[in-house]
């Protein structure tokens, strides 16, 4: 089956890095999306791996390891404003990530 | 700036009601999608379009419908509503672009009450 796991909730302080982990198993594979959502708000993209390796992007980083079915999203110097549910998802292998298979969401809170 | 709209933005109806819901993308994208998804919880995937004249059913069954008649436009139809229908509806699209990804780009949603 195709199934992808992710922690519910992490708690973090202001200032701080957390790292949120993804783990994925699926038929196929064409690229892991890493994307962020606001409560009451639509998601936002964020990054994209389809290599393994660490890819930076500013304060956030995303790495890859295709081999273990694994990804995790890096936060550094946490903001307030990084209090949001991040959400993995893959891409299927229909061709061009037509269709994405979503993760739950990790709840994250920034605390002062 | 992804644009793709959305509207109504929040819609309160009774029961029985027909209602659509607008979904418009200006950026050429051949693929489109509808979400529902409750506060606090997972985004399901209840319809998806792969281009014009083209309509799948998602993973989460819904009793809503679809068309696809224009690229840019993928508005979502109920044809009598009822309270289980209350929730937040999101649009998505994708496609191919310079730097482009394939990433799904959302609007803002439309939160529905069915009272």
């Amino acid at each position: 089956g195709q199934n992808i796991d992710q922690p519910t909730e992490m708690t973090a302080t202001e200032g701080a890095i957390v790292q949120i982990n993804c783990t994925y198993q699926t038929s196929g594979f064409n690229g892991l999306f890493w994307y962020q959502q606001h409560a009451g708000e639509a998601p936002t993209f964020l990054s994209y791996n389809v290599l393994d390796g660490l890819e930076e992007k500013g304060r956030f980083s995303s790495f890859l390891s295709r081999s273990k079915g694994y990804s995790y999203l890096l936060l550094k110097e946490l903001q307030m404003k990084d209090s949001a549910s991040y959400l993995c998802a893959v891409g299927d292998n229909a061709g061009n990530n037509r269709k994405l298979i979503w993760g739950l969401g990790t709840s994250l809170a920034v605390n002062p | 700036e992804a644009d793709i709209y959305q509207t109504p933005r929040y819609l309160v109806i009774g029961t029985g009601k027909k209602i659509t819901l607008e979904c418009s993308q200006t950026m050429g994208h051949d693929k489109m999608y509808w979400y529902q998804q409750d506060p606090g919880m997972e985004l399901h995937l209840i319809h998806y379009s792969y281009g014009v004249n083209s309509t799948e059913k998602g993973d989460l069954s819904s009793e809503s419908t679809v068309s696809r008649i224009r690229t840019e436009h993928f508005p979502l139809t109920l044809e009598s509503a009822r309270p289980s229908h209350t929730s937040q509806y999101l649009c998505a699209s994708s496609g191919v672009g310079a730097g482009s990804y394939n990433e799904q780009f959302f609007g803002p949603g439309t939160r529905l009450t069915v009272l």
